[in-house]
């Protein structure tokens, strides 16, 4: 079993709709959640970076963690189709260095 | 801040050869990662700097791959005798300040075995 599960999708949505992300994990260590968005033949992005459980909002972007289930979320309102891309969770044990990724999951949003 | 940039985008070799790739981290950051990421799946943590010290190697390095940084600012990571397995993105981050600071993406290198 992986440490870091990440449905792969594909998730084709609407413009204008919500998109909803998550991912699960197994190791209670991890301490530090991100979420990354790569396109096509590109890098990661860092779009959110959260430490705590609860959730924290950046513009069009929530991103939510419960520490207690072992479950991360990211949702995008009012998605565009430049949303268009691979959306990677990411995790982080205290005072380390290595981070663990989820699969990504793609997601087309359809003008 | 112009962000980590990576060299060559694309490399295209045959078996057996060996390739390097560079690394310029953001200028301020002392922490820099080299991670591996193949098709449909998350980026793979492959070896970590702090500064010029090398401070931990994942089991996914084999001994044909080497990385450096001098100096504590640039880095290259070489494989020798290319193997196809080794094809994939090669990804390059760089983070600053304490531990646990976010890590800034490359855009990678894509390296293709003939």
């Amino acid at each position: 079993q992986k440490e870091v599960e990440q449905d792969p999708g594909p998730l084709s949505v609407p413009e204008g709709a919500i998109v909803s992300l998550n991912c699960t994990y197994s190791n209670s260590a991890f301490q530090y959640f991100m979420w990354y968005r790569q396109y096509s033949r590109k890098g990661p992005e860092l779009l959110m970076y959260t430490y705590s459980s609860g959730n924290k909002e950046d513009g069009r972007f929530t991103a939510q963690v419960d520490k207690s289930s072992k479950y991360i979320s990211l949702f995008i309102r009012d998605s565009q189709p430049s949303d268009s891309a691979t959306y990677l969770c990411a995790m982080e044990r205290s005072n380390d260095y290595k981070l663990s990724f989820g699969a990504g999951t793609t997601v087309t949003v359809r003008a | 801040d112009t962000g980590v940039s990576q060299d060559p985008r694309h490399k295209i070799t045959k078996r057996g050869q060996n390739v390097t790739f560079r690394c310029d981290p953001i200028s301020e950051h002392n922490r820099l990662y080299w991670y591996r990421q193949t098709l449909g799946q998350g980026p793979e943590f492959l070896t970590y700097f702090q500064n010029e010290a090398q401070l931990e190697k994942s089991r996914l390095l084999s001994d044909r791959f080497s990385a450096e940084r001098p100096k504590g600012s640039f880095s290259t990571l070489e494989i020798q005798r290319t193997e196809q397995g080794d094809s994939a993105m090669y990804l390059c981050a760089s983070s600053g300040g304490a531990i646990n600071q976010p890590q800034h993406f490359g855009d990678g290198t894509r390296l293709s075995i003939l």
